[in-house]
């Protein structure tokens, strides 16, 4: 099945040791999504790769960064996370950018700061 | 700016009883679309239904349904004989053509058995 695939499930660090989340996909989709959502909240949209267009929103914060090697894999490195970054990172993908496509998920990781 | 309202945070159910979840969104966009996912537990955003600002037929999937009504900017989803493995957490969602998707804030669906 196609899919989007995330790893680990479950992450811990340390306060300020940087680390990294990976996301792939199967499904040959163009764009890729990186989501944070925190408890009880609703995602918030980090930044999205539109091929190798690098797209951030304005409010993400720098110690925030996105690599995308390749059409399947796509990176979140956090340089020096707080205890503020604990939180669910969704990754996401769709077939091409803009409001009419519909997002697909991966399972998400979950980040625990210590 | 777009907008999407989940007034409901919290619904609890006794198995098989009907619930509605409602979703009020804002938009000033004529051409936009809407979106339904379920976070179960587990942690995945599922997929549930899409809808363009061009269609209004209601959507039904098994148990699933969904009711789109322009004239009060309203896109509400309705699960018939809800189940046990209905408990999730909704997301109602909003995006104009050219723009980012939006979630409202979520609705917590427990059906008790």
């Amino acid at each position: 099945d196609a899919m989007v695939i995330q790893n680990p499930r479950y992450q811990v660090t340390q306060f300020g040791k940087p680390v990294t989340l990976s996301c792939s996909q199967t499904l040959n989709h163009n764009v890729m999504y990186w989501y944070q959502q925190k408890s009880s909240q609703a995602p918030k949209l980090l930044f999205h790769y539109y091929d190798k267009d690098f797209n951030n929103e304005a409010d993400t914060p720098d110690n925030f960064q996105s690599r995308r090697p390749n059409t399947s894999f796509c990176f979140l490195d956090i340089r020096s996370p707080g205890l503020g970054d604990a939180a669910m990172y969704l990754c996401a993908t769709s077939r091409a950018p803009g409001g009419r496509e519909t997002q697909y998920f991966g399972p998400g990781t979950r980040l625990l700061v210590l | 700016a777009q907008k999407v309202t989940q007034a409901q945070t919290e619904i609890s159910v006794v198995e098989k009883e009907d619930v509605t979840l409602d979703c009020v969104y804002e938009t000033r966009d004529t051409t936009y679309y809407l979106f339904w996912y379920k976070q179960p537990p587990s942690g995945e955003l599922v997929f549930l239904i899409r809808r363009n600002s061009f269609d209004e037929q209601n959507e039904i999937s098994g148990r699933y349904s969904w009711n789109f009504q322009k004239s009060t900017s309203s896109f509400n989803f309705t699960i018939t004989a809800s189940q046990v493995v209905d408990s999730a957490v909704y997301f109602c969602a909003l995006s104009e053509a050219g723009d980012d998707m939006r979630f409202g804030a979520g609705t917590r669906l427990t059906v008790k058995p």
